[in-house]
């Protein structure tokens, strides 16, 4: 089974500041199938990036997706207010798919 | 407007029952794949079964094989997960999740969730 870490657990920004986080996989991820989630308090995730690179329907150009192989990366530009939330990668290329276990941006 | 919504989830003793409902709207439910994802209190996301569109690709996660089914009903555009002989460890919000590419497939979207709570 392919197992996700995400790095850093937590991440501490301001408003306006960028964001980068890390997902690396415990084997390569096939097709880069290789997605981001983002979920709020009490809310359902919401797909943000799938493929690596590419966004879902509606996500801001301030998300963007990279990476292939066993290190992936989200990076988030200009944080937002709404942006301050869990966020998860997930391979679906490999049977089981699996999630990281989430990075926490929060506020400074 | 793609809705899933959740129902049938509740406190229930170890060793119980459940049958959880999703109910789809928006799309046409017989032409994509479906999964249950649940994510226990305060932790991450487990991903837990996946059906084909047609029923006839069905897999589970090893920690609910045997114990849960998945099945669904295209004519009611609804999506049920059975769970029988239900542990502690079951305790989590439930959600459903369309799968856009059949079994390789990013979750999109999801529904609201079901709280499932097991415990005596």
């Amino acid at each position: 089974d392919i197992v996700l870490t995400q790095s850093p657990g937590t991440l501490s920004l301001s408003p306006g500041e960028s964001a980068t986080l890390s997902c690396r996989a415990s084997q390569s991820v096939s097709s880069s199938y290789l997605a981001w989630y983002q979920q709020n308090p009490g809310q359902a995730p919401r797909l943000l990036i799938y493929g690596a690179s590419s966004r879902a329907t509606g996500i801001p150009d301030r998300f963007s997706g990279s990476g292939s192989g066993t290190d992936f990366t989200l990076t988030i530009s200009r944080l937002e207010p709404e942006d301050f939330a869990v966020y998860y990668c997930q391979q679906y290329g490999s049977s089981p798919q699996s999630f990281g276990q989430g990075t926490k941006l929060e506020i400074k | 407007e793609v809705q899933l919504v959740e129902s049938g989830g509740g406190l229930v003793q170890p060793g119980g029952s459940l049958r959880l409902s999703c109910a789809a709207s928006g799309f046409t439910f017989s032409s994509y794949s479906m999964n249950w994802v649940r994510q226990a209190p305060g932790k991450g996301l487990e991903w837990v079964s996946y059906i084909s569109s047609s029923s006839s690709t069905i897999y589970y996660a090893d920690s609910v094989k045997g114990r849960f089914t998945i099945s669904r009903d295209n004519a009611k555009n609804s999506l049920y997960l059975q769970m029988n002989s239900l542990r502690a460890d079951d305790t989590a919000v439930y959600y459903c999740a369309r799968g856009p590419s059949g079994v390789k497939s990013r979750f999109d979207p999801w529904g609201q969730g079901t709280l499932v709570t097991v415990s005596s």
